[in-house]
């Protein structure tokens, strides 16, 4: 497997204002994704973070709202833009390593609250 | 399109009872098929895959599942449960129709799972 770190673990933010989220991974990857879990709920793929370009995004979300950076193999950011309180949700980064192939790992979330 | 069910929202069983907790799946090709367990406050950790043959999968704690073609089930199993085993289950299949073997996993709506001493 592969050690994912997230930062930050948890954070209260004021409404109209804008949170980035980091993920680390210690091994080599292949594809980074990016999920969201709102409270109680499964979970829903924001987006397909690739490296030097732009993310490709899943039907409900957008870029200007979800901006991600993939600058190398390792690392990624999510910034969840202009927040609200529906945005609420633990989000999740994923990733496929290339020792494990098919095999899909997460990171243990960051948990936004939007007051 | 491809989706994943899980019908049940929550399973009790007595401990060192057997569990099943259900999951069918859609898919327009061969199914690449994922048990997932969230505990309160933790990240996803993986359980099992199926990708390829024997239908029955072993994979970590003491689970198995069961690939059913036929059924197009993949129902996650455990002979002798544990109160530790209460948790959050997520069924998930990996959409082959976006980036392959490597695509993104669609998830079930998860399945809580309560173990009773």
């Amino acid at each position: 497997s592969a050690v994912i770190s997230q930062k930050p673990s948890r954070d209260i933010c004021q409404r109209g204002t804008s949170l980035t989220i980091q993920c680390q991974v210690d091994s080599q990857v292949t594809m980074m994704f990016w999920y969201r879990q709102q409270p109680g709920q499964s979970l829903t793929l924001i987006a397909t973070a690739n490296q030097g370009s732009e993310a490709t995004y899943e039907s409900g979300f957008v870029i200007d709202k979800f901006p991600i950076s993939r600058p190398n193999l390792t690392f990624s950011t999510l910034t969840v833009s202009n927040m609200s309180p529906e945005d609420s949700s633990i989000y999740l980064c994923s990733v496929n390593l290339v020792a494990t192939y098919n095999e899909q790992f997460f990171g243990p979330g960051t948990r936004l609250t939007v007051l | 399109a491809q989706s994943v069910a899980q019908p049940e929202d929550q399973v009790n069983v007595a401990e060192g009872n057997p569990l099943t907790v259900k999951c069918t799946y859609s898919v327009s090709g061969n199914p690449y098929l994922f048990w997932y367990v969230q505990y309160p406050n933790r990240g996803l950790q993986f359980l099992l895959k199926y990708i390829t043959g024997d239908n029955l999968v072993k994979g970590s704690y003491g689970f198995e599942a069961e690939f059913n073609k036929s059924q197009t089930s993949f129902h996650l199993k455990k002979p002798s449960a544990l109160v530790s085993d209460s948790a959050l289950y997520f069924c998930a299949v990996r959409d082959m129709n976006y980036g392959g073997s490597q695509g993104n996993l669609i998830f079930g709506k998860g399945t809580k799972l309560s173990v009773k001493p």
